[in-house]
């Protein structure tokens, strides 16, 4: 079955301790991105990837990491988190930039 | 800082009703714009990707028009039945760095 997955799909956890929220997906995407969904704010982009080794800035990146090694996965990488990273988090691909983006079933995220 | 914005806000209407939203957009760099549909609890799902100006998609009840030159967007449904209720999500890419930027819905409820 064609999918993104991500994990884990909820997280509580304490300020400044680093934690990786895993990204993958079966279907030989070469766009991949990281989104947050706060209420009132919508969905805004926190880094995207066009291909492996290839990462850039979307709008709200500030205290964020990515990675892409492997064409399948695309963790996103918290340092530091603070409480204002408190959201809802979901990681989509597509074939190109461009393309219908298909999303995962996202990851809620508490920083205490 | 490029802007999407949508109205209305939200929307409630009877089961039956036919309905439109707005998507509005920067009418430069344009690359492409997507439609998405979300319902509570989920993630978002495509429904249209319109990339050229003047173009029109259709799903079932539910179509969507591009004016790329004056910068929007409008989904139209047709009838509208309980099920379509979800938030409805615009997305605009540019051509300059492929990110994606969304508006911040119209949340439809349709009354029985």
């Amino acid at each position: 079955e064609a999918q993104v997955t991500q994990n884990p799909r909820y997280l509580i956890t304490v300020t400044g301790k680093k934690l990786t929220v895993t990204c993958s997906q079966n279907m030989n995407h070469e766009y991949m991105s990281w989104y947050r969904q706060d209420p009132g704010l919508g969905l805004r982009q926190i880094y995207y990837s066009m291909n492996v080794e290839v990462t850039d800035k979307g709008d709200v990146p500030e205290g964020y990491k990515v990675s892409r090694k492997e064409k399948r996965n695309f963790p996103l990488i918290l340092e530091s988190p603070s409480p204002n990273q408190t959201s809802l988090y979901f990681c989509a691909s597509s074939l190109s930039a461009g393309y219908t983006q298909y999303f995962g079933p996202g990851t809620r995220l508490t920083v205490l | 800082i490029l802007n999407v914005e949508q109205s209305p806000q939200s929307l409630h209407v009877q089961e039956g009703d036919s309905t439109n939203f707005t998507c509005s957009f920067p009418s430069s760099n344009f690359y492409a714009l997507h439609w998405y549909r979300w319902e509570t609890a989920k993630s978002p799902e495509a429904l249209f990707v319109m990339t050229l100006n003047g173009d029109e998609k259709k799903k079932g009840r539910i179509s969507a028009t591009l004016n790329t030159k004056e910068g929007y967007s409008y989904l139209y449904i047709k009838g509208s039945q309980p099920e379509d209720s979800a938030t409805y999500l615009c997305a605009f890419i540019t051509d300059s760095s492929y990110k994606l930027i969304f508006g911040s819905g119209t949340r439809l409820l349709v009354r029985p």
